[in-house]
């Protein structure tokens, strides 16, 4: 089945380290989005990739780095100049080019906790 | 920029009823595509219903309708026939017409069905 996978589940990361987050996707799609879910303010964009080898902030990024070497992966490291990372993270993509198909597909979410 | 705002954080339903979830949101542009976004406790974003902003005719999907008012740049959510099922955390989401695939987030509603 096609899907977008997100792993770990579940991450703890020590105050001043780098952890990083997987995302892997088999629907074919050029775009793909990190976003970061907070209680009560609903989902804000990191990052996102239109193609291999570019990617653009969104409105939170500091604190966060990305790479997008292959179509399929798009990988975030919250770094240590993140100063309050404990969050969901949800990765995505999109048919962005289907014009009247276009919708988003999301991961299962990674939980992220400082400890 | 473009914003969204659901003003309703929690809303609660007995079974079997109708519940109305509202959406508003601003933007200068005239082509868009408006969505909603389930997510119940497993935190998998599931696509409920979504709209084209050229089309007139308010969607429908099953159980699911939106009134869209494009006027007054409102997008609301009607679930008719309310299931335990519903019970989800609802997202309100925009997306410009072009090609980056970038969603727009609303806080979220809550919604208890209960039996």
């Amino acid at each position: 089945d096609g899907g977008i996978t997100q792993s770990p589940k579940y991450l703890f990361r020590k105050e001043g380290q780098n952890v990083t987050l997987s995302c892997e996707q088999n629907l074919n799609h050029d775009a793909m989005y990190w976003y970061r879910q907070d209680p009560g303010q609903g989902l804000r964009l990191i990052y996102y990739s239109q193609i291999v080898n570019d990617f653009q902030k969104g409105d939170i990024a500091e604190g966060y780095s990305v790479s997008r070497e292959k179509k399929e992966s798009f990988p975030l490291t919250v770094t240590s100049a993140q100063k309050n990372p404990t969050a969901f993270y949800l990765c995505a993509s999109t048919n962005a080019h289907e014009g009247a198909d276009t919708e988003a597909f999301f991961g299962q979410g990674t939980r992220l906790t400082v400890v | 920029a473009q914003t969204v705002t659901q003003s309703q954080p929690e809303m609660s339903v007995q079974e079997a009823e109708t519940v109305t979830l509202s959406c508003t949101y601003d933007t200068s542009e005239s082509n868009y595509y408006l969505f909603w976004y389930k997510q119940p406790p497993s935190r998998q974003m599931i696509l409920v219903i979504r709209q084209e902003a050229y089309k007139q005719q308010n969607a429908t999907e099953n159980r699911f309708s939106v009134n869209f008012q494009k006027a007054a740049k409102s997008f609301s959510l009607k679930i008719s026939d309310s299931q335990l099922g519903d019970t989800a955390m609802y997202f309100c989401a925009f997306m410009r017409y072009s090609n980056t695939g970038k969603l727009i987030f609303g806080q979220g509603t809550t919604l208890q069905v209960k039996p």
